[in-house]
This record gives C-alpha cells, sequence and structure tokens, in this order.
C-alpha cells in the first residue's frame, strides 16, 4: 500500500519569505502526485498535479512542484508567500494501477506572518 | 448553486441517534467520493460511487451507510455511532473514477458525537 509522509505539521514563514513544504512517498512503479490546499471551514482544492511528464509543475496561486523519482518526493515551493496562503496543505499520491484511491500525507499548516 | 455542496455544515448526535448527511454535485461528475478528517489523522477515503454504483468501501463500519441514488447526489447514512466518529466529513466528485481527474471537494459536514 501507499503511504505518504509530510515532514513538517507546522512551517511557520514571514511574508514575501520562499517557502518549501516536504513530501516523500513509498515507492511504486508509477504513480500520480498532488498537492491540495485546504482553507479555514473550506474543502481542498487542488493545487497542482504530476501525472507525467515534465518534473517541475506548475499549479494555482504562484505554487510549483518537482517530481523526484529517484529520491520519492514531490515538495511544494513558492518563492514569496502571502498572508493568504496561510492554510492547511496535503500532499497526496495514487498507484496508477491501484484504482482510484487517493492517499494523503498528514498535512503541513503554513502560517504566513506580517 | 455550484461545485459540490454538503449539509449540514455542522451535527451534533448522540449514539443512539440516526442521522444523514448529504452531498450534492452540479458540475456533471460521474464519481463521488465520501472522505473522514479526524484531528491528527490523515485524511481517509471511506467510500466510492462511479456512476452510482459503489466501487470502493474502504473497511468502513456498518454504522456508516452510504446511497448513491443519482451521478449528482450521495448521502451518508449514520446510525449508533460512536465518539471517535467524530470528525468532519468531506465529499468530492470527478469527472470520472480515475485517480488523474481532478477531485472537486465541498466544504464538509462537522460531526460531533456525544
Amino acid at each position: 500500500a501507499q503511504s505518504v509522509t509530510q515532514l513538517d505539521s507546522q512551517v511557520p514563514v514571514f511574508e514575501e519569505a520562499p517557502v518549501e513544504l516536504r513530501c516523500n512517498y513509498s515507492s511504486s512503479v508509477s504513480v500520480y502526485l498532488f498537492w491540495y490546499v485546504q482553507y479555514p471551514n473550506q474543502g481542498l482544492q487542488l493545487l497542482l498535479k504530476y501525472l507525467s511528464g515534465s518534473t517541475l509543475v506548475k499549479g494555482i496561486n504562484g505554487f510549483e512542484a518537482e517530481f523526484n523519482k529517484s529520491q520519492t518526493s514531490f515538495h511544494l515551493r513558492k518563492p514569496s508567500v502571502h498572508i493568504s496562503d496561510t492554510a492547511e496543505y496535503f500532499c497526496a499520491v495514487s498507484d496508477r494501477d491501484a484504482g482510484n484511491m487517493l492517499t494523503f500525507g498528514g498535512g503541513t499548516r503554513l502560517m504566513v506572518k506580517p | 448553486e455550484t461545485g459540490v455542496t454538503q449539509t449540514p455544515r455542522h451535527l451534533v448526535m448522540g449514539m443512539t441517534n440516526k442521522k444523514s448527511l448529504k452531498c450534492e454535485q452540479h458540475l456533471g461528475h460521474n464519481a463521488m467520493y465520501w472522505y473522514k478528517q479526524s484531528a491528527k489523522k490523515p485524511l481517509e477515503l471511506m467510500f466510492v460511487y462511479n456512476f452510482k454504483e459503489q466501487t470502493e468501501n474502504n473497511s468502513v463500519p456498518s454504522r456508516f451507510s452510504p446511497e448513491c441514488p443519482n451521478s449528482s447526489h450521495l448521502f451518508l447514512h449514520l446510525h449508533t455511532l460512536q465518539p471517535e466518529d467524530s470528525a468532519l466529513y468531506l465529499c468530492a466528485s470527478s469527472q470520472g473514477r480515475d485517480t488523474s481527474y481532478e477531485q472537486y471537494f465541498g466544504p464538509g459536514t462537522r460531526l460531533t458525537v456525544t
């Protein structure tokens, strides 16, 4: 079975600073990878996804992530964060051969301070 | 209404009550999902429906009973719940059951079992 580890439960950062949220997954032959964001009192919203092709994926709100197969990682980055980026971020993985089940990480709370 | 809606947004119920959660998607999708989001635990997939047929039951206790009368509506019937069932229950939908399709989430129902 797949597993996803988000190494940091909380990441405090000052506004306009860069940020990286880390995600590692258990190895599989081929995977789909996702980052979702959850704002307070809301459901999850897709930020970006990797299905195939270029390992650098660009998403909404200025976020990007890089798929690194050798390190089984899919870290999320943003060069300059805003107060409005304060939210919970979830990494998720699915095995291409395992149907339609997403496995989520425990989440990282990004706290942007003025 | 647009996207995925869930009612009620908040629910408090006793252990002997029977209640139902409702989810409706206005996106023309064919697949619908129930997830459980507990504090300090990763998001857990509970059930998957594709074209009204249940395709996944992720070892969910029988006190949770899903119903999908059509591709736009999904219910979760609750009876004789336990306090540990208190959580945020999220509904999602996607165009198809393959995880390459983006899942769109509703805002969730915050359930408290007393």
